[in-house]
């Protein structure tokens, strides 16, 4: 399974809504997650399940989506977003990640 | 405290074998699903291997499919990989993180603490 990205980078100022959206190339009901990371650190586990947040993770992040379109959205971005962004698909294997978007300052 | 912790990597001739380890600390180890996934240097995220909690179940990526060997030890707390036939374009950090499972023991929905990663480098 494909997993496809958009945008593949974004330019954003603190406070913006931003959205980020995955795409499957085949349905893959719910088993989506979406992870940060920032360069030189392991990622971070933000939603899984395509809408459950991590725990300790803060509200401001969200997602949604099933079936092959999901996206992330982030209601108004803080300096410590500013990483890229990355969907994985657990539907079926082998296991796939998106390509990644990278948001950073504008 | 979860720790992962891995170890093992360096730099390796192409054709040559590594075993990576992973070590587990701060939580029920034989509760959870492992991964291993990598990355090359300024490139994204790749799955590489899965393997359930008692290690009777692994899965690979294509592109290690006969190569590489997930294992654990869940007496010691630690995850392995065996990596046999080097490749160039296996040259990357490499992540070992854990799943969590749901109460059926099936996991929940992707690894939720990862470990800081080790650097393979495949090169003569």
């Amino acid at each position: 399974i494909q997993l496809t990205q958009s945008p593949s980078s974004l330019s954003a100022s603190v406070g913006d809504r931003v959205t980020i959206t995955c795409r499957a190339s085949q349905g893959i009901s719910s088993y989506l997650a979406w992870y940060q990371q920032k360069p030189g650190k392991a990622p971070k586990l933000l939603i899984y399940a395509a809408s459950t947040l991590q725990s300790g993770v803060p509200s401001r992040f969200s997602g949604s989506g099933s079936g092959t379109d999901f996206t992330l959205t982030i209601s108004s971005l803080q300096p410590e977003d500013f990483a890229t962004y990355y969907c994985q698909q657990l539907n079926s294997y082998p296991l796939t990640f998106g390509p990644g978007t990278n948001v950073d300052i504008k | 405290e979860v720790q992962l912790v891995e170890s093992g990597g360096g730099l390796v001739q192409p054709g040559g074998s590594l075993r990576l380890s992973c070590a587990a600390s701060g939580f029920t180890f034989s509760s959870y699903w492992m991964h291993w996934v990598r990355q090359a240097p300024g490139k994204g995220l790749v799955w590489v291997s899965r393997i359930n909690s008692d290690g009777s179940s692994t899965s690979y990526a294509d592109s290690v499919k006969g190569r590489f060997t997930i294992s654990r030890d869940n007496a010691k707390n630690t995850l392995y990989l065996q990596m046999n036939s080097l490749r160039a374009e296996d040259t990357a950090v490499y992540y070992c993180a854990r799943e969590p499972t749901r109460r059926d023991g099936y996991p929940l929905g992707g690894p939720d603490y990862w470990g800081q990663g080790t650097l393979v480098t495949v090169s003569s």
